[in-house]
């Protein structure tokens, strides 16, 4: 069975702190996504991670992808509050001719 | 601008119509994507389409009909046979199924 698992699925933590989300998936993949969605609204792609090792960074967000592992981390350096929201990683299983699957998401709030 | 619109934003049915959710993109995207969001969960694909007059079912198409006449266009008919529609629905797009995905603003649809 095809599976993406995040976790946590809700995280409440302060302003300036760090954490880490985590995507764990079933089967061999090197194509994995992470979108961000604010309340109420649609999707923003984030992050596109294509090979074993590849890590990419944008203001205090990074992700990585370790395929071998099966694992993507997203991870959040001295958060602020305008970070809440719920981010999702997606896979891309050739078993699935590529077609997403998604994680539940991680519900993220921030605060001050 | 290039990008992928949804209309309406917002819509309500009575039980037993079918309704169509409008999907159009000007990226020159040959691939096009329904999705299903319910509250606090991932999403669930309904169809894709990978190029015109050529689409495929997702894991939750039963219920939901769409068409591909037009590269810009992927509209989603949900059919009275769907018995629990109340949902967000999203379109998105990608220049192949290999590539990044684009989301649309999404379709709010309610039954009455």
């Amino acid at each position: 069975e095809l599976k993406v698992e995040q976790n946590p699925l809700f995280l409440s933590m302060q302003e300036g702190k760090n954490y880490t989300i985590y995507c764990n998936y079933s089967t061999t993949s090197d194509r994995l996504y992470w979108y961000r969605q604010d309340p109420g609204k649609s999707l923003e792609s984030l992050f596109v991670l294509l090979s074993n090792g590849a890590v990419k960074q944008e203001g205090r967000l990074m992700a990585s992808l370790d395929t071998k592992a099966r694992l993507s981390t997203l991870h959040i350096t001295a958060a602020v509050h305008d970070l809440s929201a719920t981010y999702f990683c997606a896979v891309a299983f050739p078993d699935s001719n590529y077609q997403l699957i998604w994680g539940a998401g991680t519900k993220l709030i921030i605060k001050p | 601008d290039g990008g992928i619109t949804q209309s309406p934003k917002y819509l309500f049915r009575k039980e037993g119509q079918n309704v169509t959710l409008s999907c159009e993109q000007n990226l020159n995207h040959d691939a096009m994507y329904w999705y299903r969001q319910d509250p606090g969960q991932g999403l669930r694909l309904i169809y894709y389409s990978q190029i015109v007059n050529d689409f495929q079912k997702g894991d939750i198409a039963e219920g939901y009909s769409v068409s591909r006449e037009k590269k810009e266009s992927f509209p989603l008919t949900v059919t009275s046979a769907q018995k629990n529609p109340t949902a967000f629905y999203l379109c998105a797009s990608s220049s192949s199924v290999h590539n990044e995905q684009f989301f649309g603003p999404g379709t709010r649809l309610t039954v009455l």
